[in-house]
């Protein structure tokens, strides 16, 4: 079964610095993609970025980039040049290639507080 | 924008009442599923279809039935409400299976008294 483990409940920031978010996982199956989803207050589930497990370099998406370390099992989001409106909770979440449909499992979220 | 609504947005029902949420979708992907969302948490999966009628269950399935009969529809059910399935529910969608990325709906808020 796969798991997705986010141990900081809670995470503060100083507007233009950078913050990791941590997010391990755990699976069996050798193919899985992991993913990273911003929740703003106001609800909807915002998809920043993408790592499969063969990929050979961290993925990047503008401010957004996935630390991912395969023998660790870890895929940490950093956010580079905070911003205020980056205030919201993060999820991590994992999808395997070798079901039907490739449900994914989310980890419980981190939220960051960007202060000014 | 990956072309996902949902109905209705919020709903306050009483115990014992009969519910129905709708996903519509746009751009006829053919992988659809419902999550629900409980106050600090992340989201569990319920049910998910992988065409048109074609369903399975997800992790947290008791209480719920689905339905996908047309591509772009796909109906959650809970046929006797309880207040443990206050909750915010979303819809997501993808366009395969496998490893590409779930796009979600802006969720209903449904409370249950």
């Amino acid at each position: 079964a796969q798991k997705i483990t986010q141990t900081q409940p809670g995470m503060f920031v100083q507007e233009k610095e950078a913050v990791t978010l941590d997010c391990t996982y755990d699976t069996s199956d050798p193919s899985y993609g992991l993913f990273w989803y911003k929740q703003p207050s106001s609800g909807e589930m915002i998809f920043l970025i993408y790592q499969g497990s063969y990929d050979q370099q961290n993925a990047t998406e503008g401010r957004y980039s996935l630390n991912f370390q395969k023998a660790r099992k870890s895929a940490n989001l950093v956010i580079s040049a905070s911003q205020l409106g980056d205030s919201a909770m993060y999820f991590c979440a994992m999808r395997d290639f070798n079901t039907n449909a490739g449900k994914s499992t989310f980890g419980d979220g981190t939220t960051l507080t960007v202060k000014p | 924008d990956a072309g996902i609504t949902q109905s209705p947005r919020h709903k306050v029902t009483e115990t014992g009442t009969p519910v129905t949420l709708r996903c519509h979708q746009t751009e006829n992907h053919r992988y659809m599923y419902w999550y629900r969302q409980d106050p600090g948490h992340g989201l569990r999966l319920i049910h998910y279809s992988y065409g048109v009628k074609d369903t399975d269950k997800g992790e947290v399935s008791d209480g719920y039935s689905v339905s996908r009969s047309k591509t772009e529809d796909f109906l959650l059910t809970l046929e006797s409400a309880t207040s443990s399935q206050t909750s915010v529910y979303f819809c997501a969608i993808s366009i395969a299976g496998g490893p590409d990325t779930q796009y979600f709906g802006p969720g209903t808020r449904l409370t249950v008294l």
